[in-house]
C-alpha cells in the first residue's frame, strides 16, 4: 500500500524558515517524480513544484521559486520542502504527492498544516 | 497561467446523473485530471488524462473532453459522493487546479 506521511508543520513567524518532510513507503521511491501541493484555508489548490526521481532536476511554480526548495533523499525514501522567508499567505495545508506518467498526482499524503502568524 | 473554471456548487438527488464541468483558459490537450476531496481528507485521484479511470475508482465515475472543455460525470450518484471535485491540468506549466465544485446531495 502506498503511503506518504508528512511532518514538520506548525506555527511559524513571518520571515522564518521551515522544513517539511514526507516519508514514502509501499513503492520504489527512487522510481518516481514527487511533488508538493498546498491548499489554502479557502480551499484553493496550488502546485508548488516537483523533483525528478534521482533528484537531478527540479521545477517550481514561478511565484514560489525564489523561496521554496524541494529535495529528496532516496536512501531514506524521504521528500523535503524547505520554505524560507515565509509570509502569511503561505498559511496552508501542504501535501506530498507522487507523480505518475502524465504528471498526474496519483497518491497524496494526509497533509501537514503550516500557519504563518506573529 | 492556465486558469481552470468550475461551477462552485451543485445539488443532486441520489440515483441521478450529474455532470461537473471544467473549462480551461487555453488548450491542455487531454491532460486534464479529476480529484475527489471529502471533508478533512486528502484529495483522491478519480480520472486521469481526461477519460481514464484511476485504480479502484467505481465505474460510476467517467470523464470526457479535450482541448479546453472537460466533464466529470457521476451516474448514478450515491450518498457517499458528497465531496468537492477538483480538475487539474498538467499540459502547461505551472500545473493549475480549478476552484472546485462542491457536490451536495438533496
Amino acid at each position: 500500500e502506498v503511503q506518504l506521511v508528512e511532518s514538520g508543520g506548525g506555527l511559524v513567524q513571518p520571515g522564518a524558515s521551515l522544513k517539511l518532510s514526507c516519508v514514502a513507503s509501499g513503492f520504489t521511491f527512487s522510481d518516481y517524480w514527487m511533488s508538493w501541493v498546498r491548499q489554502t484555508p479557502g480551499k484553493t489548490m496550488e502546485w508548488i513544484g516537483d523533483i525528478k526521481y534521482d533528484g537531478s532536476y527540479t521545477n517550481y511554480a514561478p511565484s514560489l521559486k525564489n523561496r521554496f526548495t524541494i529535495s529528496r533523499d532516496n536512501a531514506k525514501s524521504t521528500l523535503y520542502l524547505q520554505m524560507s522567508n515565509v509570509r502569511s499567505e503561505d498559511t496552508a495545508t501542504y501535501y506530498c504527492t507522487r507523480v505518475s506518467p502524465g504528471r498526474t498526482f496519483d497518491y497524496w499524503g494526509q497533509g501537514v498544516m503550516v500557519t504563518v502568524s506573529s | 497561467d492556465t486558469v481552470l473554471t468550475q461551477s462552485p456548487a451543485l445539488a443532486v438527488s441520489p440515483g441521478e446523473r450529474v455532470s461537473i464541468s471544467c473549462r480551461a483558459s487555453e488548450g491542455v490537450n487531454s491532460y486534464m485530471h479529476w480529484y475527489q476531496q471529502k471533508p478533512g481528507q486528502q484529495p483522491k485521484l478519480l480520472i486521469y488524462k481526461a477519460s481514464n479511470l484511476a485504480s479502484g475508482v467505481p465505474a460510476r465515475f467517467s470523464g470526457s473532453g479535450s482541448g479546453t472543455d472537460f466533464t466529470l460525470t457521476i451516474d448514478p450518484v450515491e450518498a457517499d459522493d458528497t465531496a468537492t471535485y477538483f480538475c487539474q491540468q498538467s499540459w502547461n506549466d505551472p500545473r493549475t487546479f480549478g476552484g472546485g465544485t462542491k457536490l451536495e446531495l438533496k
